[in-house]
C-alpha cells in the first residue's frame, strides 16, 4: 500500500536558520501531494502541493518539488520565523485521468517544527 | 465563521460511555473525513462519506460508527469508549478536484 515516511523530529532551529523536513512517499500510482501545517491548538490547513513530477508548490517562503526519481518531497525555507513553529505532514493522494480527487489522503506521522528567537 | 466547526472542543468521558462528536461545514463540499491523531502516528483515517448516502470505513473504524445527517453535517460516534481512544479527533471536508482538506480544530477526548 502507499505509505508516506518524514524524517525523525523534533527539529530545533534558530530564527534566521535554513530550513529541510524530508519527505518520501511509497505509492502504486501517481499521487498529488501535499504539506499540510498545524500550528499550536488548531486543526492542519495546507501550506503548499504539487500535483506531478518536477511541479514546486510554494507559500509563505516554504517549496517543495516533486521528484519522481527519488519519490521525495522534501520541504524548504531560506530562513526561518519563530512564528513558524508547527507540526508539519506530507501527505499524498490521488486523482483520476479526468482530475477528479479520489479524497484519501495518507498522512505521514508528522515532523515537528521549534524555531528560537 | 469557521467553515468547520467541532463540538465539543475537549470532553472527558470514562470507559464505557457513549460519546458522540459533532462536524458541520460551510464550504458546500460533499466529502467530509474523521481522522485520529495520536502523537507520533500522523493522522488515521477513521470513515469517510463522498455523498448523503455513501459511508466508508478507513484505516481503524473499529469501535466507531458515523452518520452523515445532511451535506453539512457528519457525526461521530463511540458507543462504548475505552482508554485507549483518547486521542485529538478531526473532522475534514473536501472539494472533488483538488484533493486539498479543510479542516475543524480538532476535539480532545480522554476516556478515563
Amino acid at each position: 500500500g502507499d505509505s508516506v515516511t518524514q524524517m525523525e523530529g523534533p527539529v530545533t532551529l534558530s530564527e534566521e536558520a535554513f530550513l529541510t523536513i524530508n519527505c518520501t512517499y511509497t505509492a502504486t500510482g501517481y499521487p498529488s501531494l501535499f504539506w499540510y501545517v498545524q500550528y499550536p491548538g488548531e486543526g492542519l490547513q495546507l501550506l503548499l502541493k504539487a500535483t506531478k513530477a518536477d511541479d514546486k508548490g510554494s507559500n509563505k517562503g516554504f517549496e517543495a518539488t516533486y521528484r519522481k526519481e527519488t519519490t521525495s518531497f522534501h520541504l524548504e525555507k531560506g530562513s526561518v520565523q519563530v512564528s513558524d513553529s508547527a507540526v508539519y505532514f506530507c501527505a499524498l493522494s490521488y486523482a483520476n485521468a479526468g482530475g477528479t480527487s479520489y479524497g484519501k489522503l495518507t498522512f505521514g506521522q508528522g515532523t515537528i517544527l521549534t524555531v528560537h528567537p | 465563521d469557521a467553515d468547520v466547526t467541532q463540538t465539543p472542543r475537549n470532553r472527558i468521558t470514562k470507559t464505557g460511555k457513549r460519546i458522540m462528536l459533532e462536524c458541520s461545514q460551510t464550504k458546500g463540499h460533499d466529502r467530509m473525513y474523521w481522522y485520529r491523531q495520536d502523537p507520533g502516528l500522523g493522522l488515521q483515517l477513521i470513515y469517510y462519506s463522498f455523498d448523503v448516502k455513501d459511508i466508508n470505513k478507513g484505516e481503524i473504524s473499529d469501535g466507531y460508527s458515523v452518520s452523515r445527517q445532511a451535506q453539512a453535517k457528519f457525526s461521530l460516534s463511540l458507543e462504548s469508549a475505552i482508554p485507549n481512544q483518547t486521542a485529538l479527533y478531526f473532522c475534514a471536508t473536501s472539494g472533488t478536484e483538488t484533493g486539498e482538506q479543510y479542516f475543524g480544530p480538532g476535539t480532545r477526548l480522554t476516556v478515563t
